[in-house]
């Protein structure tokens, strides 16, 4: 059964405070995503990367940067965490565009809540 | 911007009849089209994937795909209670994905 997992599904942290979210896949996909999902926004690409240490801006990178060291791997960083960053993140993987069956499996989510 | 739009909802079906979902895209060059379905305070599930004209079926669920008139929907047949949830329409643009704002859809019994 493929899997993506990330670290924690509620967070609470305080503002101005450095905050990692962690997602692990075990299905060797290239691509990685990260996703906030918003009432009424739906989902906004925040970054994703197509291969180890690479990565490419989405719609709304600002206050967030990422890591990708290892394949299976991909870190979300809000570098001094915000009250507008209160959001549910979405971690997400899929073989690279162009491959059949490149659908996206997501994680299980990571409610974060900033005071 | 590309952009995939989708019919706005909520939709309301009883049970039993046949949900239409809508979804409309911009980029001539998306080549893959998903439906996720996303229950509320979940992460999105798929529920098909289609990549060439006409229709493909599973199950209950058929995809329609049109690349000329940039349009592709879901259709449920035999709508059931449990089916109530939003959609998401998705289609790739080269390594990315762009998803439409989603239709909620709502059975009821």
């Amino acid at each position: 059964d493929v899997k993506v997992t990330q670290s924690s599904r509620y967070l609470v942290k305080r503002t101005g405070e450095k905050v990692f979210l962690e997602c692990v896949q075990d299905m060797d996909h290239e691509n990685m995503f990260w996703y906030r999902q918003d009432p009424g926004l739906g989902l906004r690409l925040i970054y994703f990367s197509y291969d180890v240490k690479m990565k490419e801006k989405g719609d709304i990178p600002e206050g967030y940067s990422v890591s990708r060291e290892k394949k299976e791997r991909f870190s979300l960083i809000l570098e001094s965490a915000s009250t507008n960053q209160t959001s549910m993140y979405l971690c997400a993987s899929s073989l690279p565009g162009g491959s059949p069956y490149n659908e996206q499996f997501f994680g299980p989510g990571t409610r974060l809540t900033v005071l | 911007q590309k952009e995939v739009e989708q019919n706005s909802g909520p939709l309301s079906v009883p049970e039993g009849a046949i949900a239409s979902l809508n979804c409309t895209y911009s980029d001539r060059g998306s080549q893959s089209f998903f439906w996720y379905r996303q229950y509320s305070g979940k992460s999105p599930e798929l529920i098909m994937f289609i990549y060439s004209n006409g229709d493909k079926e599973d199950g209950r669920f058929t995809a329609q795909l049109n690349k000329a008139s940039q349009y592709v929907s879901l259709l449920i047949r035999d709508s059931q209670p449990s089916d109530s949830a939003t959609y998401l329409c998705a289609v790739t643009q080269g390594q990315n994905f762009v998803f439409g704002p989603g239709t909620r859809l709502s059975v009821l019994p």
